[in-house]
């Protein structure tokens, strides 16, 4: 069941910023918003997350619609590494085992 | 700190044949995942633990069985292998399932079924 909706792909030139788009019309009020990151043969690895705020760590930026029916992962200086597909993802506070993960955005940053 | 390792990293199997996944973590964690990437999609949660001894149904659970005798290790079983399960299988572990929490993720096991 997705729960969230991404473009496919996005592209972005080294160092400038990167705005990921991530829409969840039907979030419910106990739904955190996380965003996972995975790189080419590799395993997922997190990004960030929030409720309501927006949240800022050493990696991204994220920020959240004040109706929370969209979010926006911000990559501040896109570099070769962040070349990744990127999830944005619902988890529900109460039962939380259920990560949908859908087909995320492919990021292309060019050199 | 290892982290969530997961043995084999490479699998080949035939059709009928089993096999064991082994995956472990040394975080502590009581939750335990086990999901499959098929290729251009998403990751799918087969199964996942709660706890030791204690194991649970996710979004695709047909063909595969699970335990957790130990808190550290998760095992994913496949009785009789078919082509279908040819796929990229993730072991996740998190401290708890409050929506706050991240999942930690290994490195993948690649299983191809002919």
């Amino acid at each position: 069941d997705a729960k969230t909706t991404q473009p496919n792909s996005m592209e972005s030139n080294e160092e400038e910023p990167v705005h990921l788009p991530c829409n969840h019309s039907t979030i419910s009020g106990t739904d955190y918003i996380h965003w996972y990151r995975q790189l080419p043969s590799q395993g997922p690895e997190y990004v960030i997350h929030g409720l309501t705020s927006n949240v800022n760590n050493r990696m991204a930026s994220l920020a959240i619609a004040e109706d929370r029916k969209s979010s926006t992962l911000i990559l501040h200086r896109a570099t070769l590494r962040d070349a990744a597909v990127y999830y944005c993802i619902l988890r529900d506070e109460i039962t939380g085992n259920q990560f949908y993960f859908g087909t995320g955005t492919s990021l292309t940053v060019i050199p | 700190n290892a982290g969530v390792t997961q043995t084999p990293k490479f699998r080949v199997l035939k059709t009928g044949q089993s096999m064991t996944l082994l995956c472990a973590q040394d975080m502590n964690h009581e939750y335990m995942y086990w999901y499959r990437q098929d290729p251009g999609m998403g990751l799918r949660l087969i199964h996942y633990s709660v706890g030791e001894g204690t194991t649970a149904k996710g979004e695709v659970p047909d063909g595969y069985n699970v335990s957790r005798l130990k808190k550290q290790n998760f095992l994913l079983g496949l009785e009789s292998a078919a082509p279908s399960q040819t796929s990229v299988y993730f072991c996740a572990s998190s401290y708890s399932a409050s929506g706050g929490d991240e999942q930690f993720f290994g490195p993948g096991t690649r299983l191809t079924v002919l």
